[in-house]
């Protein structure tokens, strides 16, 4: 069955550095989307991704971060100077095999980030 | 503000106890409520979609029902497996938005054998 994978499964890094997630969502879907889930809390959007472009952005996705589908097949996203409070699991998700965006989001197993 | 709310908390069962978890929303513009299981440490696995009150959908021991205000995830005689954090999900569709998911906080359920 067809599944959305993310790499690294955990990262480790400074404050201040720069670290990118990567995600390859299931291969026919055309929406794509990054959620982080601080430890205890709820799962939160960050970003939406269609035809090479940003749909929507939350408050939490500031300039430290970006997005990119640098091929047909991978989903980045990019925090620039990492911050303690960014500590947290990541998910990428990606929907929309028939091209609505209102079908179900398929989540990856996460990333989870820890700032030191 | 729009507000998901699941309850309880956390559901300690008994295996073969059946019990419901409720999602509740308040919020304009919805356009599907999604039910997703969490196991400690993975991604969120999807469970059912639901589109309109009255609406009900059915796998193994899960069953979810929608009405206009709230969602019940039903769980009829449940094994140990069962055992995960149930979250609740709702799509708002605006004229700004139209994919984003908003989680509630999840039902913690332990099944015992």
């Amino acid at each position: 069955e067809p599944e959305v994978t993310q790499t690294p499964s955990h990262q480790v890094t400074q404050m201040g550095q720069e670290v990118i997630l990567r995600c390859v969502p299931i291969s026919n879907h055309l929406y794509f989307y990054w959620y982080r889930q601080i430890l205890g809390q709820k799962v939160e959007f960050l970003v939406s991704f269609y035809n090479n472009e940003i749909s929507e952005k939350s408050e939490i996705f500031d300039d430290q971060f970006s997005v990119e589908r640098p091929d047909g097949s991978n989903f980045t996203l990019k925090i620039r100077s990492t911050k303690l409070e960014d500590s947290a699991m990541y998910f990428c998700a990606s929907s929309g095999p028939s091209g609505a965006p209102w079908d179900e989001q398929f989540f990856g197993p996460g990333t989870r980030l820890t700032v030191l | 503000e729009d507000q998901v709310t699941q309850s309880p908390e956390a559901l300690r069962l008994q295996e073969g106890e059946s019990s419901s978890l409720n999602c509740s929303y308040t919020v304009s513009g919805l356009r599907g409520l999604f039910w997703y299981r969490q196991d400690p440490g993975k991604g969120p696995e999807f469970l059912f979609t639901l589109y309109s009150a009255g609406e009900e959908k059915e796998k193994e021991r899960l069953k979810a029902t929608l009405t206009k205000k709230e969602s019940f995830l039903h769980i009829t005689a449940p094994k140990p497996e069962d055992s995960a954090t149930y979250l609740c999900a709702v799509r708002l569709v605006t004229t700004d938005s139209w994919g984003k998911l908003q989680f509630g906080a999840g039902t913690q359920v332990v099944v015992t054998p």
